[in-house]
């Protein structure tokens, strides 16, 4: 049972280049997120889809875009990186039932910026 | 608007004292409340959820609506215990809130 998978676990970017993260979960979980960890501010929410087909805002979604694909993807986009993207990014799925809502997370990956 | 405080960025304590992780939160209506971990070099997972009333690897969290909080405790902290620990709140159809976190550092 693979759980969250998320690909690449590292990723060096040059200042202005792209890159997509993907993220896929084979729990059946309605809900999938993405989310950033920097030292001293937690993990913080970037998007979130409830289900398949709808995406909405977090807390820091500037410069970045996301697709939820199907029911078990939902990948991230960095169209222009810039150093403040320098982070590690944390994919999760969880499902919706009241009671039932625990998340499982990916690996991570660890991305920086130059 | 909703909001998770861990007001202890960092927490040290030697093994085999009591540990108290703090969390407050804010929120409207009726949020599920939760407890992640995060060990060295591993996966965030879950540690425990208010719903369960469980104890799990010896912690406990009590939640207080009157005074909003969900703190977690253990009696005797173990060296394994040390960790990044999340206090994490949502509500069925929103997303998963996180505090900032509070490193836990047990030593002998």
């Amino acid at each position: 049972n693979a759980g969250v998978t998320q690909t690449p676990k590292f990723q060096v970017l040059k200042t202005g280049q792209s890159m997509t993260l993907q993220c896929a979960q084979d729990m059946n979980h309605n809900s999938m997120y993405w989310y950033r960890q920097d030292p001293g501010m937690g993990l913080r929410l970037i998007y979130y889809s409830a289900s398949e087909g709808t995406t909405d805002k977090g807390e820091v979604p500037n410069g970045y875009n996301v697709s939820r694909l199907n029911k078990r993807e939902f990948s991230l986009r960095l169209e222009s990186a810039a150093p403040s993207q320098t982070s590690v990014y944390f994919c999760a799925s969880s499902d919706t039932g009241i009671g039932n809502t625990e998340a499982f997370f990916g690996q991570g990956t660890r991305l920086t910026v130059v | 608007a909703q909001r998770v405080t861990q007001p202890e960025k960092l927490l040290s304590v030697f093994k085999g004292a009591p540990v108290e992780l703090k969390c407050n939160y804010s929120y409207s209506g009726s949020p599920e409340l939760f407890w992640y971990v995060q060990y060295s070099r591993q996966r965030l997972q879950l540690l425990l959820r208010h719903i369960s009333r469980e104890s799990i690897k010896g912690f406990t969290a009590d939640l207080n609506k009157g005074e909003t909080s969900f703190h977690l405790k253990k009696p005797f902290a173990q060296e394994e215990d040390s960790a990044m620990y999340y206090c994490a709140l949502t509500q069925a159809g929103t997303a998963l809130i996180f505090g900032k976190g509070t490193t836990l550092s047990v030593s002998s």
